[in-house]
């Protein structure tokens, strides 16, 4: 089975552009959450939707950062404008909700560079 | 609200040896505790977990973790260490089930050989 899939991979843009990350849930996960990785924080949860609808964006650092799901099997979390702050790996996750298993599934990351 | 603090930002064993990765909590109900696992480049995966019912957990690659209440305390051992453990590992805990992790700051293992 095809696990979490994120892009791109990696991201380099300059101070001001506009980043749109794009995640891809494992199928049949109802749980999808948005993680910040960086050496001065770690990782930070910046939100998360269940059944695609979002239920905690209390991590989102500020407007500029915004996060969707459509459907069921894929999210975008974008930064407009971007800054170089906003360097950091970004991971998305899914969970099935409820089974009893609580483990979250990760992709492999987005590594972003803010010039 | 939860917490995870970490002791030890790095840990460096010889080959062959004990790996203690230390773990405490706050939690204001009865929480749920998980190690992960991270490698270079890859995205982090779960080791093991606490739920319910037995305190002595055990994971994958030999790993294990004992959840004890009274110390709040969640640490990660193996009994023998191998170069392939070599990653940073952290500790997650979370009051709702299963989800909504609060990860530690992480703990890089190294390991001699």
């Amino acid at each position: 089975d095809a696990g979490v899939i994120q892009s791109p991979r990696h991201e380099v843009t300059e101070m001001g552009q506009e980043v749109t990350l794009r995640c891809k849930p494992i199928s049949g996960h109802n749980s999808l959450f948005w993680y910040r990785q960086t050496m001065m924080r770690g990782l930070e949860l910046l939100i998360y939707f269940n059944n695609n609808v979002p239920i905690d964006d209390s991590g989102m650092p500020e407007d500029r950062f915004s996060a969707k799901m459509p459907n069921a099997s894929f999210s975008t979390l974008k930064i407009q404008p971007s800054e170089p702050r906003d360097s950091a790996v970004y991971f998305c996750a899914s969970s099935v909700e409820r089974t009893g298993t609580g483990e979250l599934f990760f992709g492999e990351g987005s590594r972003l560079t803010v010039l | 609200a939860q917490s995870v603090t970490q002791l030890g930002s790095h840990v460096s064993v010889s080959e062959g040896a004990l790996v203690l990765l230390r773990c405490n909590y706050s939690s204001s109900v009865p929480p749920y505790l998980f190690w992960y696992v991270q490698y270079p480049n890859q995205g982090l995966q779960l080791l093991l977990k606490y739920t319910t019912g037995a305190t002595l957990v055990k994971g994958i690659n030999g790993f294990e973790a004992e959840f004890k209440k009274s110390e709040t305390s969640f640490h990660l051992t193996k009994p023998s260490a191998h170069m392939s453990d070599a990653a940073e590992y952290f500790c997650a805990v979370s009051e709702e089930y299963g989800n909504k992790l609060v990860f530690g700051a992480g703990t890089i293992l190294r390991v001699k050989s």
